[in-house]
């Protein structure tokens, strides 16, 4: 099983609020992604990291930020959520392996709710 | 840009019967991966192919990457009702090896 873990896993909240969602993984990968992802649906890269102090935009456009302080720690911050946000996120992480990357683990999500 | 293509959306299947989802890339893939997602679940990495021509299998699952290296199918053969889920694929992109994703294939087991 990966070494990938993200908080909280459910989470309701109201309009307006800032929120943080936690990711963190003990395998040492440089590489780590947040997707959304609608149940059943397709993933959408939102932020990408090569490593420490690297951070990236993916293809969907997103009112989130993120950063990386730490190699293990790749949190996401809303900082103003709205209904549109209601969503699964997921973390996930890969390893450099020369050239390329090894496969994604992916932690468990978070089912996000605005209300 | 590169898009990764994937078809069907959904296949609906009587239990017994066999399933095959279809991915095909705009450009020529170092690597293609798979992943399994059940309902509720998170991506769950299956097999990665890298040579041109590879078929791998995994007991009733088999993987098959094209000569020219643009496509790839799954094919599961009589389908169980623990095969249930969305199965994607995924290659890396030539400038910074970021995976793009096909949409995924859905797998309804008919009651």
């Amino acid at each position: 099983e990966a070494d990938i873990y993200q908080t909280p896993r459910y989470l309701v909240i109201g309009t307006g609020k800032k929120i943080t969602l936690e990711c963190s993984q003990t395998m040492g990968h440089d590489k780590m992604y947040w997707y959304q992802q609608d149940p059943g649906m397709e993933l959408h890269l939102i932020h990408y990291s090569y490593g420490v102090n690297s951070t990236e935009k993916g293809d969907l456009s997103s009112e989130s930020t993120v950063s990386r302080i730490r190699t293990e720690h790749f949190p996401l911050t809303l900082e103003s959520a709205r209904p549109s946000h209601t969503s699964q996120y997921l973390c996930a992480s890969s390893a450099q392996q020369g050239w390329r990357y090894t496969e994604a683990f992916f932690g468990q999500g978070t089912r996000l709710t605005v209300v | 840009g590169q898009q990764v293509m994937q078809i069907p959306q959904y296949q609906h299947v009587q239990e017994g019967e066999d399933f095959t989802t279809y991915c095909n890339s705009s450009t020529t893939l170092s690597n293609i991966q798979w992943y399994k997602q059940r309902p509720g679940g998170h991506p769950v990495f299956l097999i990665q192919l890298v040579k041109s021509g590879e078929v791998k299998k995994q007991k009733r699952l088999t993987f098959q990457f094209g000569e020219a290296k643009k496509n790839s199918s799954l094919h599961i053969t009589a389908t169980q009702t623990t095969d249930v889920g969305t199965y994607f694929c995924a290659g890396p992109m030539d400038s910074n090896y970021q995976l793009i994703w096909g949409a995924g294939t859905k797998l309804i087991i008919k009651p």
